[in-house]
């Protein structure tokens, strides 16, 4: 059982980032998945979900309306789109699987960074 | 919603016990059994150690044992052991699909 994430990297205030969670080891089809962030010296902080169903999505208050979550179970990935990056958003973002039943992360990723700055 | 207050660090030598607070308040830690801790070595992914307040995942050592009293969870790690150096962090449920963490507590091994 396996989570790889790419797509971090450096990027300008306002610019936009794919990141990808690449699964190993289970089939998404039958888990629900979150991303969740930990900036710098703060708490991690989750940020999106997606539901087994494909097309139930949550997010947390902080990304709503610029973070987009979505799942190809052909290729078995996850991916989050972020739109107007701010310096905030500078962070580690993890992919996890998500256990509604009993509110905790059973497997994570290793983390790839975003950086958003000038 | 605040973050979950924890330690920034802790200490114990081996063989000893040490135990790790997480407080909350009664909108999560104490309005919920839905307290997961996780441990994390520097570089590798997070890895979840207890769930539900007191649950260990099959592969957790029984020396890591969760408990909650009012709006405070503990992790309590027993029989001390070198690899046990490593950030701890708590979450908990908080209502309408809303997780919220702790900020982390490095334990340190001495």
């Amino acid at each position: 059982v396996q989570l790889v994430e790419s797509g971090g990297g450096l990027v300008q205030p306002g610019g936009s980032l794919r990141l990808s969670c690449s699964v190993s080891g289970f089939s998404i089809t039958t888990y629900n998945m979150k991303w969740v962030r930990q900036a710098p010296g703060k708490a991690p902080e989750w940020l999106a979900f997606s539901g087994t169903d494909g097309t139930t999505t949550w997010y947390a208050d902080s990304v709503k309306g610029r973070f987009s979550i979505a799942r190809d179970n052909a290729k078995n990935s996850l991916f989050l789109q972020m739109n107007s990056l701010r310096a905030e958003d500078t962070a580690v973002y993890y992919c996890a699987r998500f256990s509604y039943a009993s509110k905790s992360m059973d497997v994570w990723g290793q983390g790839t960074t975003v950086t958003v700055s000038s | 919603q605040s973050a979950l207050t924890q330690p920034p660090s802790a200490s114990g030598s081996p063989g000893q016990s040490v135990t790790i607070s997480c407080t909350g308040t009664s909108g999560d830690v104490g309005g919920y059994n839905y307290v997961s801790w996780y441990q994390q070595h520097p570089g590798n992914a997070p890895k979840l150690l207890i769930y539900e307040v007191t649950k260990r995942p099959s592969g957790v050592p029984d020396r890591f044992s969760g408990s909650k009293s009012g709006n405070t969870a503990s992790l309590t790690v027993s029989g001390l052991q070198a690899e046990d150096e490593a950030d701890y962090f708590c979450s908990s449920y908080a209502g309408s699909n809303n997780l919220i963490f702790g900020g982390g507590t490095k334990l340190t091994v001495l």
